[in-house]
């Protein structure tokens, strides 16, 4: 009965590889969301799709695409990964039209080796 | 831009004593209020949040008031408890942004028996 899930948990890949990282909510919610936390802890926005449509990208590099195949699932594929990309990746859902709380997965932790 | 201050942690306090973790905001527009919280190793969980002025949000002892005047959204229980050990974010959201949230830096908090 999870809400927002993500596979994996965790991820330990090598410098140049690429790799993937998959999320579902069950809530039938219309907004889905990536947010990145560095090794400080600090969270920040890095895409957001409504209903299947790219409307938050921010400066990220294009190494990251997003993509929801639909309105209950956002990937984040990372080509070439750099040493860099290691933190820990949140999805998180809304349902915006009835109100704006975010509900969130319980992460992945990327080590990029 | 829109923005989220909080205090610097770490916090450190014995069980019982009262907590306030301090929030202060930048945004335009008026915007919602959360406050977020993660234990160890888990995700974010919504612990409480405002969507107006003067209102109040409250959940398992922890309170916070929406202040428009001093742009600010105070976190406060009156008797802390072991298992309250985890990392405090505040944030924001304005529709007009996309609801992306906007985080605070964080405040670790370590009750001690």
């Amino acid at each position: 009965d999870t809400a927002v899930s993500q596979t994996p948990k965790y991820l330990v890949t090598q410098m140049g590889n690429d790799k993937s990282i998959k999320c579902e909510q069950n809530l039938g919610h219309d907004t889905m969301y990536w947010y990145k936390q560095d090794s400080k802890k600090f969270l920040k926005i890095m895409f957001s799709y409504n209903n299947k449509e790219l409307i938050i990208n921010e400066t990220v590099p294009n190494r990251f695409s997003p993509k929801s195949p639909d309105k209950a699932h956002l990937n984040l594929h990372i080509n070439s990964l750099e040493l860099g990309d290691s933190a820990v990746y949140f999805c998180a859902s809304s349902q915006t039209s009835v109100e704006d709380t975010q509900y969130f997965g319980p992460g992945t932790r990327l080590t990029v080796l | 831009g829109d923005s989220v201050t909080q205090m610097e942690g770490p916090v450190t306090l014995s069980e019982e004593a009262f907590l306030t973790i301090n929030c202060t905001y930048t945004a335009t527009g008026y915007p919602s209020l959360f406050w977020y919280v993660q234990y160890p190793g888990e995700g974010l969980q919504l612990l409480l949040k405002a969507t107006k002025a003067d209102d109040k949000g409250s959940n398992k002892g922890f309170e916070a008031t929406y202040r428009k005047e001093t742009t600010s959204f105070h976190l406060e229980k009156g008797s802390v408890q072991v298992s309250d050990s985890a990392v405090y974010f505040c944030a924001l959201s304005l529709f007009s942004s996309g609801s992306r949230l906007t985080f605070g830096e964080g405040t670790q908090l370590t009750v001690n028996p």
